[in-house]
């Protein structure tokens, strides 16, 4: 079993929907978990970064962490086109500076 | 946030030369960078840790001597892919961390799309 497993979709959605993207992991040392937006032939930009179990908000974005069920997400609202990238979840144990990555999910937005 | 920069952004180069890329953190000192590499829709890969004024922490099944990493300052850490081969070919990132403890984040760069012809 993968340390994290991330559906790598496409998952396609209409202008507008709520998306919801989903990581789960195994390793229950990881205490640190980030969400990551990369544009074709980008580097990754970061979109969310929390610690904690609970939900974290930031405009339409809003990500959620269940460390119990080693299950984390990212909610768009009001999705638009523009937001057509692949996104990666991250994580890392407490003093490790090494990422654990997700493969990626690839989301589609469609006018 | 913080501002990693990484350049060439493409390079095409002949198989056998090498190539240098370079990344910059611009904001921010960092004594640790991270190299990636990454396949078409396959995740990044971490091939190497970048340590400040001492050698670099490969991952295992990384050629040391095939990717050389220099990391001479705070803010400058270079791979060089020696010998270049077709298989080299790929994007390579990097990332800087800002902050400590809890409040530490990975930035990257904007990659750097290697061809080897």
């Amino acid at each position: 079993q993968k340390e994290v497993e991330q559906d790598p979709g496409p998952l396609s959605v209409p202008e507008g929907a709520i998306v919801s993207l989903n990581c789960t992991y195994s390793n229950s040392a990881f205490q640190y978990f980030m969400w990551y937006r990369q544009y074709s032939r980008k580097g990754p930009e970061l979109l969310m970064y929390t610690y904690s179990s609970g939900n974290k908000e930031d405009g339409r974005f809003t990500a959620q962490v269940d460390k119990s069920s080693k299950y984390i997400s990212l909610f768009i609202r009001d999705s638009q086109p523009s937001d057509s990238a692949t996104y990666l979840c991250a994580m890392r144990g407490s003093g490790y500076s090494t990422l654990t990555f997700g493969k990626g999910t690839m989301l589609l937005v469609s006018p | 946030g913080a501002v990693v920069s990484q350049h060439p952004s493409r390079v095409i180069c002949k198989s056998g030369t090498s190539v240098k890329i370079e990344c910059r953190s611009l904001d921010f000192q960092a004594t640790t960078m991270f190299w990636y590499r990454q396949f078409p829709k396959q995740s990044l890969m971490l091939m190497a840790t970048s340590n400040e004024g001492s050698k670099a922490t490969y991952e295992q099944g990384v050629e040391k001597d095939k990717f050389l990493i220099n990391h001479a300052s705070l803010t400058l850490s270079t791979l060089t892919v020696t010998s270049a081969h077709p298989e080299d070919s790929s994007f390579y990132i990097c990332s800087a961390e800002s902050g400590t403890g809890a409040n530490t984040e990975a930035f990257f760069g904007q990659g750097t799309r290697l061809t080897v012809v």
